[in-house]
């Protein structure tokens, strides 16, 4: 079992440009939600995905936007990028629905200069 | 609104001693509570959780947590620490509601030979 996989592991971007953040779910997880791990901070909640519906969305802007596929893997995109937004982007699987844990993939690093 | 806070910053213990890492939390209903670890440069471990039940709640790598409702704590604990057990350690509430986690600032842990 190959857990939770994101890609790219790091990208660098310049300011006003768009990026896309991929991440495939653990075997058997229909659910994939979004954090953004800023430097020295705990992950925060920017939305999850479950039957190909954004189902809840955290205090982020309209610039961060997501999609799942039909495979249940997903897109994380952030467009007009800021030098805020640097910071490592964390996908979370889990099965739909009762209590089981959340996995993690190991992250994606943005660097916006 | 659900929360989590970890008072320490960070936790210094030597090598075969016994650890704890501290967390209070608040909520709104039933608290499902987590603990997460997280190496450099990795996205986070899940160590363990609490639905119901037990109040001590034993976990991987021989890390327990202990469940206090009357003083809403969610302290982690290990009997005997490794110096492999230095990493950032995040303490979590799920909303119930939402099922997203929300996190606490963190706790880097430094266990010295």
């Amino acid at each position: 079992d190959a857990g939770v996989t994101q890609s790219p592991t790091h990208l660098i971007k310049t300011r006003g440009q768009q990026v896309t953040l991929r991440c495939s779910p653990k075997s058997g997880h229909d659910t994939v939600s979004w954090y953004q791990q800023a430097l020295g901070q705990g992950p925060q909640f920017i939305f999850q995905y479950y039957e190909e519906e954004e189902r809840q969305r955290g205090n982020f802007p309209d610039r961060f936007s997501g999609h799942q596929f039909p495979n249940y893997s997903s897109e994380l995109n952030v467009n007009a990028l800021l030098l805020g937004d640097s910071a490592l982007y964390l996908c979370a699987s889990s099965p739909g629905g009762g209590l089981a844990e959340a996995f993690f993939g190991q992250g994606t690093r943005l660097t916006v200069v | 609104a659900q929360s989590v806070a970890q008072p320490e910053d960070q936790v210094n213990v030597a090598e075969g001693n016994p650890l704890t890492v501290k967390c209070t939390y608040s909520v709104s209903g039933n608290p499902y509570l987590f603990w997460y670890v997280q190496y450099p440069n990795r996205g986070l471990q899940f160590l363990l959780k609490y639905i119901t039940g037990d109040n001590l709640v034993k976990g991987s790598y021989g890390f327990e947590a202990e469940f206090n409702k009357s003083q809403t704590s969610f302290h982690l604990k290990k009997p005997s620490a490794l110096v492999s057990d230095s990493a950032l350690y995040f303490c979590a509430v799920r909303d119930y509601r939402t099922d997203k986690l929300i996190f606490g600032t963190g706790t880097r842990l430094q266990v010295f030979p």
